[in-house]
């Protein structure tokens, strides 16, 4: 069974630091996504990892792809408070498309 | 372009009732997921439904049901509500499989269900 860890679960931050998120998983996968979701909202899909060695960027965050170890990151680059949310990794089982397994998410705190 | 719109947004039930909440999906899209997402953990996967058939299912008991129209959309019941019910449900559409360099899936806003 696919398990999907994320750490920290909590994370608080000062404006203008680095951090990174982490995200393993148990078994192997051809699909990543990170989403981000904010108090009482949905889910927004921030990025999307394809293939091993795979790196997205989408202004101060960076995503990762390291599929041999089963890991990737969420980089935050000089934070700002608009990044505070809960950010969660989802993966999908190789060859099962329709099903993706969430992590529990990293809570991300910014202060101002 | 319409997104994933879900009904109601907010909804109050009692111990041992029976609810439906609705998804639409976003245009295009024509596979609906309903996610279970409690207070502070990650969505959990309910099941999938493609061409008005469901085609996975998580670890939910058979008070959890759906259901999906001809028109895409879809409905999710659930029987005999528990307290341990309540949570934000979700629905995520999909054009078929996610395919690879697809972004996947698009979530709804949810329907908070609160069993008292």
């Amino acid at each position: 069974e696919l398990k999907v860890e994320q750490n920290p679960l909590f994370l608080s931050m000062q404006e203008g630091k680095n951090y990174t998120i982490y995200c393993n998983y148990s078994t192997t996968s051809d699909r990543l996504y990170w989403y981000r979701q904010d108090p009482g909202k949905s889910l927004e899909s921030l990025f999307v990892l394809l293939s091993n060695g795979a790196v997205k960027q989408e202004g101060r965050l960076m995503a990762s792809l390291d599929t041999k170890a089963r890991l990737s990151t969420l980089h935050i680059t000089a934070a700002v408070h608009d990044l505070s949310a809960t950010y969660f990794c989802a993966v999908v089982l190789m060859n099962r498309d329709d099903k993706i397994i969430f992590g529990k998410g990293t809570r991300l705190h910014i202060l101002p | 372009d319409a997104g994933v719109t879900q009904s109601p947004t907010h909804l109050i039930k009692t111990r041992g009732q029976q609810v439906t909440l609705r998804c639409s999906p976003k245009s295009g899209h024509d596979t609906v997921s309903w996610y279970q997402q409690a207070l502070g953990q990650g969505p959990q996967f309910i099941f999938q439904y493609y061409e008005e058939e469901e085609r996975q299912r998580g670890n939910f008991p058979d008070r959890f049901s759906g259901h999906q129209f001809p028109n895409y959309s879809s409905e999710l019941n659930v029987n005999a509500l528990l307290l341990g019910d309540s949570a934000l449900y979700l629905c995520a559409s999909s054009r078929g499989v996610a395919r690879q360099g697809d972004y996947g899936y698009t979530f709804g806003s949810g329907t908070r269900l609160t069993v008292v």
